[in-house]
């Protein structure tokens, strides 16, 4: 059975300039997580999906960061304009009934 | 709303010795615990988990836990550690249907 799979697994912009990251979860999870670990730290929940509805994005810093989930299988999550201050590893978890998260390798963001 | 602290930033040990990685959590009332490890460049691999039941928690490559609810702790052991053991290592309690985790702890086996 194939993981979590997000791509792309580095990624390096300019500030300002817009930016994309794709999850695809685990067949037949409905459970959804974006998270975004900074160097030195743990990872912090942006948004959590059931299916397709966002039922806690209350992390998710709106006026930049955006995210979708088509037909409750794979999700987008997009930052525009990025910020130095945006440079993480942002991280996509799937699950079923929300007991246990499977993690993807996640994107490695850097904001220049 | 909940928090864990992981006691310790960066643990040195040599090959074969045991280590016991701490975590303690914020709330008294029923939650669920994991321990997740990370490799390098990678993303978090589950170790182990606390559901419910037994307090000793085994989980995969030799590790385990013990849930202690009136500490509000779940330490990480494990008796003779390998040099493929080094990675970050973190806890996580849930909190609703998330995890809030703890900043890390860097487990580094010398030879």
């Amino acid at each position: 059975e194939a993981g979590v799979v997000q791509s792309p697994r580095y990624k390096i912009i300019e500030k300002k300039q817009p930016v994309a990251f794709w999850c695809n979860p685990i067949s037949g999870h409905n459970t959804l997580y974006w998270y975004r670990q900074n160097l030195g730290q743990g990872p912090e929940l942006l948004i959590r999906y059931e299916n397709e509805e966002a039922v806690d994005d209350s992390q998710l810093p709106k006026d930049r960061f955006s995210a979708e989930r088509l037909k409750g299988v794979d999700s987008t999550l997009k930052i525009q304009p990025a910020e130095l201050g945006d440079s993480a590893v942002y991280l996509c978890a799937s699950s079923l009934e929300g007991l246990e998260a499977f993690f993807g390798q996640g994107t490695r963001l850097t904001v220049v | 709303a909940q928090s864990v602290t992981q006691l310790d930033s960066q643990v040195p040990v040599f090959e074969e010795a045991p280590v016991e990685l701490r975590c303690n959590y914020s709330s008294s009332v029923s939650v669920y615990l994991f321990w997740y490890v990370q490799y390098p460049n990678q993303g978090l691999q589950l170790l182990l988990k606390y559901l419910s039941g037994s307090t000793l928690v085994k989980g995969i490559n030799g590790f385990e836990a013990e849930f202690n609810k009136s500490q509000t702790s779940f330490h990480l052991r494990k008796p003779s550690v390998h040099i493929s053991d080094t990675a970050e290592y973190f806890c996580a309690v849930s909190e609703g249907e998330k995890l809030v985790f703890g900043k890390g702890t860097k487990l580094t086996v010398n030879p």
